[in-house]
């Protein structure tokens, strides 16, 4: 299965954006790279996917490397309540499978 | 937006009995879901995919007989734990797998944390 690396942890001021990094080398070609993130005792929230071009939407954007071997989400301004652990995952159509990494626990100061 | 629905959200039992967690997608027809299992300040750890009407994909080092995944609608899964341990102490997750923009995504349930005593 395809891997991705985040950081353990970042943090952000409220009201500021942030830059969530995202490796993952090995991707192939038809992988979707989907970020997720999940609250204290929530189940996981779907944030954004993406192919290959940028991506935006009401909860954030997602900006793909031209290599497709990194990407980085964007909360444009963050706020208390986007603090999460944010993950990113490789969608292989091949195994149809989502595998979870490590992920980013964001703390967002007010 | 998609809703999946999960209960229950907490369970507590004895060791050694059975315990049915409900997955269900409530506007929206879920063809595969995915059962997932979290231990406390740990990632989620995909335990088996359910197709529905077919039976169910499990992952390497997960029991198929001590979790039992049932997928007999296009809206609801069903996982069993039989014969529980305090092992099997965790937050379960479900998933329901939806279009979005022409892509798969995923819908979660809220989770169940269950209890072994």
């Amino acid at each position: 299965d395809a891997k991705t690396t985040q950081p353990n942890s970042m943090e952000s001021n409220e009201e500021e954006p942030v830059h969530l990094p995202c490796n993952h080398s090995t991707i192939s070609g038809t992988d979707y790279i989907h970020w997720y993130r999940q609250l204290p005792s929530q189940g996981p929230e779907y944030v954004i996917h993406g192919l290959t071009s940028n991506v935006n939407n009401r909860m954030a954007s997602l900006a793909i490397a031209e290599d497709r071997k990194s990407s980085t989400l964007i909360l444009h301004r963050a706020t208390l309540r986007d603090a999460a652990v944010y993950y990113c995952i490789l969608y292989t159509s091949g195994t149809y499978k989502y595998i979870f990494g490590t992920g980013t626990r964001l703390k967002v100061l007010a | 937006g998609a809703v999946v629905s999960q209960h229950p959200s907490r369970v507590i039992c004895k060791s050694g009995t059975s315990v049915k967690i409900e997955c269900r997608s409530l506007d929206f027809q879920a063809t595969t879901m995915f059962w997932y299992r979290q231990f406390p300040k740990q990632s989620l750890m995909l335990m088996a995919t359910s197709n529905e009407g077919s039976k169910a994909t499990y992952e390497q080092g997960v029991e198929k007989d001590k979790f039992l995944i049932n997928h007999a609608s296009l809206t609801l899964s069903t996982l069993t734990v039989t014969s529980a341990h305090p092992e099997d102490s965790s937050f379960y997750i479900c998933s329901a797998q939806g279009q979005e923009g022409g892509a798969n995504v995923l819908t979660f349930g809220a989770g169940s944390r269950l209890t072994v005593l």
